[in-house]
């Protein structure tokens, strides 16, 4: 099994600022997705790279994939206090049957 | 938009119980997981299931069983709670395609075992 090395784990910033969360692996990853879970709900899908240095963009977030595909970025521009909850990275790693590795998480606070 | 329901969003069960969760999706997802999350520790691999009656274990199956009768059904067992199973756990669904592993989460089952 893949495994994924999260940080920071936790993050407390006030409305505004910048942050960038990181994932890292030994291994290559063959694709990583990341998601945001929320207070008392399940994890919803942010975004999926796939090309060694691809950055996407999904408002004030963008996220980049490493150009030899062992680590990605998070990166939120003047966050907001709805940006609050948990990051987790995900990756198929090779295996069969969509079963992902996660990461442990990063928790985000925003304060207004 | 893909729908994945918990049967229910908490439980308080005693030590020895036997613990049913059950987890439904109304997208025709081949795959389905359970996973358990606890602090510090990301989220767990149970089990999964790639088809019916098909099942797969993950990271941490020891005190779980699981069942897969119906395509959109996937039941997580626990067989004689323990205090140590008390957690939050999340069902999952994904298509069986190569790179299009989204997974679409529950809202998840906060359990505590007393």
């Amino acid at each position: 099994t893949q495994l994924l090395e999260q940080s920071p784990q936790f993050l407390s910033i006030q409305e505004g600022e910048n942050l960038t969360v990181y994932c890292n692996s030994s291994s290559v990853f063959s694709s990583l997705q990341w998601y945001r879970q929320e207070p008392g709900e399940g994890p919803v899908l942010l975004v999926t790279v796939v090309t060694g240095g691809e950055v996407k963009k999904l408002k004030r977030l963008t996220f980049q994939f490493g150009d030899a595909r062992k680590d990605s970025s998070l990166h939120i521009t003047a966050a907001q206090p709805g940006d609050t909850g948990l990051y987790l990275c995900g990756t198929a790693g090779g295996t069969s049957y969509g079963k992902l590795t996660f990461g442990q998480g990063t928790i985000l606070t925003v304060h207004p | 938009d893909v729908k994945v329901t918990q049967s229910s969003r908490y439980l308080v069960k005693r030590t020895g119980e036997k613990v049913f969760l059950e987890c439904v999706q109304d997208m025709d997802h081949e795959n389905m997981f359970w996973y358990r999350q606890d602090p510090g520790l990301g989220l767990r691999l149970i089990y999964f299931s790639y088809d019916v009656k098909m099942k797969e274990k993950g990271d941490i199956p020891e005190g779980y069983s699981v069942s897969r009768e119906k395509k959109e059904r996937f039941s997580l067992i626990l067989e004689s709670a323990s205090t140590n199973q008390t957690s939050m756990y999340l069902c999952a669904s994904s298509l069986r395609l190569a790179g299009l592993e989204t997974q679409y989460f529950g809202p998840g089952t906060r359990l505590l075992v007393l």
